[in-house]
């Protein structure tokens, strides 16, 4: 069975630091991954996707970035976090489901940039 | 036109009432709308979904009601129960990127013994 792993569950971070978020995927081969960020009132907002190694789109300008080392690996970093990147980052991957395409989510990272 | 709007932000339901939520589109390349569940401290799960060729579909006490030409589709809960209380996400997705979940902003669903 497919199960993704998202580490680490709670981070709180200085302002001007380093970020580094991982995402790892397993039972599956070259699934297509998805990171968002969940503000409270905001929903869930796409900020990248990978449909494979070394591919990354990005959905809104910011202070992050994104990495696809590996087939079953998604980096979310960021050279200097400021405030506003405090929030709940879920990292996702998505399949079929009978005649559905469903994401799946990881367990979350709440960030806090103090 | 990539929105999809959800209402209400915030609903509370006495147990073994109706929770309704209702989430509303424009772009008419949508074609895929699922509904997701989110505990706290948890990411989001699938719930139940649709595609246009339904005006409905019910699982157990769940059921999507999907209106086309007024581009609206809803959640309802019926006999709702405290451990439906949850945040509710509904999405969309174009025929042509089924892989892009566009995601409403979310209810959050509080339900009282």
């Amino acid at each position: 069975s497919q199960t993704i792993h998202q580490w680490p569950a709670t981070l709180v971070q200085p302002v001007g630091s380093p970020l580094s978020l991982e995402c790892t995927v397993e039972g599956t081969s070259n699934p297509n991954l998805y990171w968002y960020r969940q503000a409270a009132g905001r929903g869930l907002q796409l900020l990248f996707y990978s449909v494979g190694i070394g591919q990354i789109s990005s959905e809104v300008p910011q202070n992050l970035s994104a990495s696809r080392p590996q087939d079953r690996q998604f980096i979310l970093s960021s050279k200097k976090l400021l405030l506003s990147d405090s929030g709940f980052y879920l990292c996702a991957w998505s399949g079929t489901h009978g005649q559905f395409i469903e994401a799946f989510f990881g367990q979350g990272t709440r960030l806090t940039v103090v | 036109q990539q929105q999809v709007k959800q209402s209400p932000q915030s609903l509370i339901v006495q147990k073994g009432g109706i929770s309704i939520i209702n989430c509303a589109y424009e772009n008419t390349a949508f074609d895929y709308f699922p509904w997701y569940q989110q505990f706290p401290g948890k990411g989001p799960a699938l719930l139940i979904a649709i595609r246009p060729d339904v005006s409905e579909k019910k699982e157990g006490r769940f059921t999507i009601s999907f209106n086309k030409s007024a581009k609206q589709f809803s959640l309802h809960i019926m006999d709702s129960q405290p451990g439906d209380s949850a945040t509710y996400f509904c999405a969309a997705s174009p025929y042509y990127n089924t892989d892009k979940l566009i995601f409403g902003t979310g209810t959050r669903l509080q339900v009282f013994p």
